[in-house]
């Protein structure tokens, strides 16, 4: 079953503008990944954020993780067309070790 | 990322049919999975490898098995393919200890069962 679960499912923006997405998750953690994936292709990481960090930049990235509220957003701030993909969320199964387990994804269009 | 390739791309298949994906990396990780992804349902692990005398199932491991053959490759195989299991095939490797780290993920496989 899936750990992580983004929202919205489905967000599009102007150029530009700030995309922002949600991830929530079930149960304790070690770090939380997000990965792009443009149609098709396959995932490729942008950014993991450890249990004991709150906030972290990349770029245009700024990732921020609650694991009181067990929840991380993804910020993409002035978005550009080429921005448009699926983001996905995965965590790591604390106890389970079973790899990482990914949400279902937010797809994220951006037009110009 | 090229350093994991997948082949075939593409494959079409019938009902009942013994087909095999395979998955080579030159990334020198020791970890490596199988995805499937389906519309609507992000990514299900089918099966995960931590070294080449190591092999775990995943969430989704029933019609699949899978044999890693060295460090560099990891392949799936369905013994007897069934329409449902139609659905875009990734490999993916990590590196370090802990399988709680980056993934790098191949091109995919897009496979279709009639």
């Amino acid at each position: 079953s899936q750990q992580g679960e983004e929202d919205p499912q489905a967000l599009s923006i102007q150029e530009g503008e700030n995309a922002t997405m949600n991830c929530s998750y079930k149960t304790s953690i070690n770090n939380l990944q997000w990965y792009r994936q443009n149609s098709g292709r396959g995932l490729v990481h942008l950014i993991l954020i450890r249990s004991n960090e709150r906030e972290k930049h990349s770029g245009r990235l700024r990732v921020t993780l609650d694991t009181s509220k067990k929840s991380s957003s993804l910020l993409i701030t002035a978005s550009r067309a080429a921005d448009t993909a699926s983001y996905f969320c995965a965590t790591d199964a604390y106890q389970a070790g079973t790899a990482l387990i990914f949400g279902k994804g937010t797809t994220l269009s951006v037009s110009s | 990322d090229a350093d994991v390739t997948q082949t075939p791309r593409n494959r079409i298949t019938k009902t009942g049919k013994r087909i095999m994906l395979e998955c080579s990396q030159t990334k020198g990780h020791d970890r490596m999975y199988w995805y499937r992804q389906d519309p609507g349902l992000g990514l299900r692990l089918i099966y995960y490898s931590f070294d080449v005398k190591d092999i775990n199932k995943g969430e989704i491991s029933d019609g699949y098995s899978v044999s890693r053959q060295a460090q560099a490759k990891f392949s799936l195989s369905l013994e007897s393919a069934i329409p449902n299991q139609t659905a875009l095939y990734f490999c993916a490797t990590s590196g370090d200890r802990g399988p709680r780290e980056t993934q790098y993920f191949g091109p995919g496989t897009r496979l279709l069962v009639l």
